[in-house]
């Protein structure tokens, strides 16, 4: 069975750009999360996705925006790109996740953004 | 918040050794407890999970515990090698649905 796939793997793009990332979750998986890592601050949860429909939100800026399409894959964007951005963008799906799911969350290997 | 703790930050260990690594949590609500490893260049990788109604789960080298009541759940290594050099996240199941992570053990296993 195929894990979760991330594409692409690395970008570089400069401050004010907006950026579309990837992520294909496992088959059969209809919930997808979204991580952000940086050394700083950890791994930070950005929004979760069920049913093509954004279900949970961390505490991040209107900046960063999601979609999951009816084959669950999904796409996170963020505009007007911030130096902080600079971060590995995780992506992890579970069957159908929720409110204090107790299932497995498998993740991908990570798109690196690098804000110039 | 909702919250986890993780300690030590760093461990080195000599190969053959244990390694033990220790979460607390916030959230009297969590029900979930599942550790990952991190390689470098790589994502999170499940390594075992525990969900609270177990106090204890073993599999192979590696055991995990909780304890519900002082909010506090362990990762356990026995007999060390080179291969498990690694970073180590615990996390919490959070009620967003979302995993709560604590801020990693980097565990170096000397030959």
């Amino acid at each position: 069975k195929a894990g979760v796939t991330q594409t692409p793997r690395y970008l570089i793009k400069t401050r004010g750009q907006q950026v579309t990332l990837s992520c294909s979750p496992i088959s059969g998986h209809r919930s997808v999360s979204w991580y952000q890592q940086t050394p700083g601050q950890g791994l930070q949860f950005l929004f979760e996705y069920f049913s093509e429909t954004q279900r949970n939100k961390g505490n991040f800026p209107g900046r960063f925006s999601g979609r999951q399409f009816s084959n669950s894959r999904s796409e996170m964007n963020v505009s007007t790109l911030e130096l902080g951005d600079s971060a590995l963008y995780l992506c992890a799906s579970s069957p159908t996740g929720g409110a204090l799911s107790n299932q497995p969350q498998h993740f991908g290997d990570g798109t690196r953004l690098s804000i110039l | 918040g909702e919250n986890v703790e993780q300690h030590p930050s760093t461990l080195s260990v000599q190969e053959g050794d244990s390694a033990v690594i220790k979460c607390t949590y916030s959230d009297s609500a969590s029900n979930y407890f599942p550790w990952y490893k991190q390689e470098l260049g790589k994502g999170p990788q499940l390594i075992i999970d525990i969900r609270s109604n177990v106090g204890e789960k073993k599999d192979q080298r590696i055991a995990v515990t909780l304890n519900k009541t002082a909010k506090h759940f362990s990762l356990h290594i026995t007999e060390t090698q080179p291969e498990d050099s690694a970073v180590y996240f615990c996390a919490a199941g959070g009620s967003q649905g979302n995993l709560i992570f604590g801020k990693g053990t980097k565990l170096s296993v000397k030959p």
